[in-house]
């Protein structure tokens, strides 16, 4: 499985500012993606991120508030923009692993906590 | 009806039991599932993985899907304390496309 590392690990900011969050892979990925998990709730695609293209959003959520950036196989950042309180959530990042044609996995990085005061 | 369904628990097993983990969900094109522990504070961790039906062993664990029936669930043999943790289900009903469901919470009993 890949090793994936996030920056910061948390982060406390005022509402109205921006965060970038940063992913780092230890291998080529085709394909990463952007997950947000409010408190006590399961995990929520916000994008995918394919290296050369621009970002593919879920329903509800727009690049003006997220902005991805993917500019090579390794890394991709997440911005969460003009923030506001219902922002406060943890954001992971995460890849898939192909093993063969038919059986891939997902593997996620340790996750940004963020909270917006 | 949501897409993957699960019991928010919490599940509370003796130590020793088996724990017995259920999901169901509802898009049949799905080809692949998943079972993710996550600790408090911790991103999910990938434990098991199944692609076809029947059922897959990995240590204490053991995965069984139902294709016909939507149902895929998680058995945990001889449950520890530190298996205490939310569990989640996802499925994939296209490329690049996973669904997860809201987790059980397991707690075994010491």
């Amino acid at each position: 499985s890949a090793v994936i590392s996030q920056k910061p690990s948390r982060d406390i900011c005022q509402r109205g500012t921006s965060l970038t969050i940063q992913c780092q892979v230890d291998s080529q990925v085709t394909m990463m993606f952007w997950y947000r998990q409010q408190p006590g709730q399961s995990l929520t695609l916000i994008a995918t991120a394919n290296q050369g293209s621009e970002a593919t959003y879920e329903s509800g959520f727009v690049i003006d508030k997220f902005p991805i950036s993917r500019p090579n196989l390794t890394f991709s950042t997440l911005t969460v923009s003009n923030m506001s309180p219902e922002d406060s959530s943890i954001y992971l990042c995460s890849v898939e692993g192909r093993q063969d044609s038919s059986s891939y996995e997902q593997y996620f990085g340790p996750g940004t906590r963020l909270t917006v005061t | 009806q949501k897409e993957v369904e699960q019991n928010s628990g919490p599940l509370s097993v003796p130590e020793g039991a088996i724990a017995s983990l259920n999901c169901t969900y509802s898009d049949r094109g799905s080809q692949s599932f998943f079972w993710y522990r996550q600790y408090s504070g911790k991103s999910p961790e990938l434990i098991m993985s199944i692609y076809s039906n029947g059922d897959k062993e990995d240590g204490r664990f053991t995965a069984q899907l139902n294709k016909a029936s939507q149902y895929v669930s998680l058995l945990i043999r001889d449950s520890q304390p530190s298996d205490s943790a939310t569990y989640l289900c996802a499925v994939t009903p296209g490329t690049y496309k996973y669904i997860f469901g809201t987790g059980t919470r397991l707690k075994v009993l010491a």
